[in-house]
């Protein structure tokens, strides 16, 4: 079955950087559309962007354009996703979830568990 | 950016009834329309995709229609189990964007 583990919970001080990861198993990693999304506490979702891990192709929302790094290594079907510069309005859960799409209308059917970043010092 | 203005922000509903919950995009979206549920903690869990097909599944009580700009989701009978947030995503053009949710809750 589809799984997407991420990697845990990350405590970082603010003008650092972190990766989180999100692994897939159970389908052809290449074959779909990652994305990115962000949890604040108490707010809404953010869309952040995609990467197709069979290509590399990446698409950001302009607004963590330079704050998100989409990355994948298809060897360990693992998609990557860098935070830089980080201050405490990124303090969020961020979630990864694949994409599955029929026609021109997509949807997104398996979500990982989603990662907690908490920026402090 | 398509705005997906979501309504109620909050809801209190009986076991057995049945509610709604509307989102709006502020441009055609074409039925590229889902609905999610999440439990606190837990990751969104998808109901609804295409605006009206059920994901696989979820119960039946569930259901989501609209086309254009207006869409809603209905629960026929809620039940215990359906306590969480709800919210909508159109994924019709980039950005992707997220309606603002409902918590939905048991009277």
């Amino acid at each position: 079955q589809v799984q997407l583990q991420q990697s845990g919970t990350e405590l970082v001080k603010p003008a650092s950087s972190v990766k989180i990861s999100c692994k897939a198993s159970g389908y052809t990693f290449t074959s779909n559309y990652m994305h990115w999304i962000r949890q604040q506490p108490g707010n809404g979702l953010e869309w952040i962007g995609w990467i197709y891990p069979g290509n590399g192709n990446t698409k950001y929302n302009q607004k963590f354009d330079g704050k998100a790094t989409l990355t994948a290594d298809k060897s360990s079907s693992t998609a990557y996703m860098q935070l830089s510069s980080l201050t405490s309005e990124d303090s969020a859960v961020y979630f990864c979830a694949r994409e599955d799409y029929s026609g021109d209308v997509d949807w997104f059917a398996y979500w990982g568990q989603g990662t907690l970043v908490t920026v402090s010092s | 950016d398509i705005q997906m203005t979501q309504s109620p922000a909050s809801l209190s509903a009986s076991l057995g009834e049945t509610i709604s919950i509307e989102c709006r995009a502020s441009e055609d979206i074409y039925s590229n329309l889902a609905w999610y549920q999440q439990k606190s903690g837990k990751s969104p869990q998808l109901l609804i995709y295409a605006a009206n097909r059920l994901q696989d599944g979820v119960p039946s009580r569930f259901s989501g229609s609209g086309s254009g700009t207006q869409y809603s989701l209905k629960i026929s009978g809620m039940q215990p189990e359906d306590e969480g947030d709800y919210f909508c995503l159109q994924g019709s053009k980039f950005p992707l964007t997220f309606g603002s949710g409902t918590k939905l809750e048991i009277k």
